[in-house]
C-alpha cells in the first residue's frame, strides 16, 4: 500500500531557530496535509495542499506541495516553546478511497527555551 | 457538540476481552474516520463512514475489529477478544464532507491498554 516517509524523526532545536520537516511517497497525492499533535490530543489541521508546486503559509508555517506530487515540506520560522509536538504530514488521493488519509510517521520537536 | 468527542479516555482491559470505543462526530459530519495510533507511529487507517454509502473497511487489521454507525451519527468500534498489540490510541474523526479541501476534526483519542 501507500507508504509516506517523514524525516527527520524527532528534532531539538533552540528558542527562535528555523524548523523543517518533509515527507516523501512512493505514490502520487492529490492532497497534501500537515497537522500537529499536543499530547493528550488528536493531531490539528495546520495547512492543506492542493496543487503540485503550491506554496502555502499560515502565520509562521509555510508548506509546500512538491511539483512531483510525491512529496512536501513544512518549515516553521523564528520557533518558540509552544511549538513544541508531533507534526505529521498526510496525503490524501483520488478515487473510491477519496475521504482516507495516508500518515507519516511524525516528526517530535522539542523547543528549548 | 462542539467537537469530536471520543469516551472512555482511557480504557484498560484483560487480554481475551472485548471492548467497545464511542465516538460523538461533530452535529452535521457526513464522514466518520477511525485511526488507530501505535506508540512512536503515525495514524494507521481503520474504517471510514461516508453518509449512508457502504463503509471502508479495508483498514481493519483482523475479524477482531469491526464497527457501526447507527443513525449517520455515533460510532461505536468494536475490539473482540483482545491482544495485547491491539493497545494503541484510537482516534476517531469527522468531517463535514469528504470533498476536497476539509480537514478531518479529530477527538482526543482513546488510549487501550491490554495487558
Amino acid at each position: 500500500g501507500q507508504q509516506l516517509n517523514q524525516s527527520p524523526q524527532s528534532m531539538f532545536i533552540q528558542e527562535g531557530e528555523d524548523v523543517s520537516m518533509n515527507c516523501t511517497s512512493s505514490s502520487i497525492f492529490n492532497t497534501w496535509l500537515w497537522y500537529k499533535q499536543d499530547p493528550g490530543e488528536g493531531p490539528v489541521l495546520l495547512i492543506a495542499l492542493y496543487k503540485a508546486g503550491e506554496l502555502t503559509s499560515n502565520g509562521r508555517l509555510t508548506a509546500q506541495f512538491g511539483i512531483t506530487r510525491k512529496d512536501s515540506f513544512l518549515n516553521i520560522s523564528a520557533s518558540i516553546p509552544s511549538d513544541v509536538g508531533i507534526y505529521f504530514c498526510a496525503g490524501r488521493s483520488g478515487g473510491t478511497s477519496y475521504g482516507k488519509l495516508t500518515f507519516g510517521q511524525g516528526t517530535i520537536l522539542t523547543v528549548h527555551p | 457538540g462542539a467537537g469530536v468527542s471520543q469516551s472512555p479516555s482511557n480504557k484498560v482491559t484483560e487480554k481475551g476481552k472485548d471492548v467497545e470505543l464511542r465516538c460523538d462526530p461533530i452535529s452535521g459530519h457526513t464522514a466518520l474516520y477511525w485511526y488507530r495510533q501505535s506508540l512512536g507511529q503515525g495514524l494507521e487507517f481503520l474504517i471510514y463512514f461516508q453518509g449512508n454509502s457502504a463503509p471502508d473497511k479495508s483498514g481493519l487489521p483482523s475479524d477482531r475489529f469491526s464497527a457501526e454507525r447507527t443513525g449517520g451519527s455515533v460510532s461505536t468500534l468494536t475490539i473482540q477478544r483482545t491482544q495485547q498489540e491491539d493497545s494503541a490510541v484510537y482516534l476517531c474523526a469527522s468531517s463535514p464532507r469528504t470533498a476536497l479541501g476539509v480537514g478531518y476534526t479529530f477527538g482526543s483519542g482513546t488510549r487501550l491498554t491490554v495487558v
